[in-house]
């Protein structure tokens, strides 16, 4: 079973409109976390915003907020006033357990978003 | 000078070469990884480092041949690849970090190195 998924492959948005990027998961452990990371054309991963599992408050980062919906199993990000540069693809990650000292990231398909002006 | 640097940034090779790609992270962390990124595909975790120790190899063929000879450096050597491997590799570090922690361990990654297996 899919444990990230993305389910908008593609968004197109208004420069300076806010936009919601949808990510869902599923764990069965209560300890976990949530990232969200940018990948413009260059190739570089650049990590955006982190949620632990346990976190009471939704985390934000500038003009980057997510909200984490625990009983949903729901992450979407929010970026408001989008920029152009904000055109990038964004992947979801969740940081699971995989040992007793050792996690993986577990990585959703992306969704790829444009801004147009 | 970026935290994750990888060289080359671009590779274009035969079947039957062999070539490497390099990883250098000035970040001080202690675990380094190689990811595949394929087009549509999620990112696949091949290999993880911890304090120089190979920890995990995501069942990746042989053909692909990790090297890490301190925590800073990462290798992986290619040899007899397919052209299904052509793809974006990426490095990666971060902290190790124990389980239950309220540490982040976000990892931090390099701008990918670009192969294109002919």
């Amino acid at each position: 079973a899919q444990k990230i998924t993305q389910t908008q492959p593609g968004m197109f948005v208004q420069e300076k409109e806010a936009v919601t990027l949808d990510c869902t998961y599923d764990t069965s452990d209560p300890s976990y976390g949530l990232f969200w990371y940018k990948q413009p054309s260059s190739g570089e991963m650049i990590f955006l915003i982190y949620q632990g599992s346990y976190d009471q408050q939704n985390a934000t980062e500038g003009r980057y907020s997510l909200n984490f919906q625990k009983a949903r199993k729901s992450a979407n990000l929010v970026i408001s006033a989008s920029q152009l540069g904000d055109s990038a693809m964004y992947f979801c990650a969740m940081r699971e357990p995989w040992s007793d000292s050792n996690y993986q990231l577990i990585w959703g398909a992306g969704t790829k978003l444009i801004i147009k002006p | 000078e970026t935290g994750v640097t990888q060289t080359p940034r671009h590779l274009v090779m035969g079947m039957t070469n062999k070539k490497s790609l390099k990883c250098e992270q000035h970040l001080g962390h202690n675990a380094m990884y190689w990811y595949k990124q394929s087009a549509k595909k999620p990112l696949e975790l091949m290999f993880v480092y911890n304090f120089k120790e190979q920890t995990e190899n995501n069942s990746v063929p042989s053909r692909f041949s990790p090297e890490c000879p301190n925590s800073s450096h990462l290798f992986l050597h290619l040899h007899t690849l397919q052209p299904e491997d052509s793809a974006l590799y990426l490095c990666a570090s971060s902290q190790k970090i124990p389980r239950d922690t309220l540490n982040t361990g976000e990892l931090f990654f390099g701008e990918g190195s670009r192969l294109t297996v002919l």
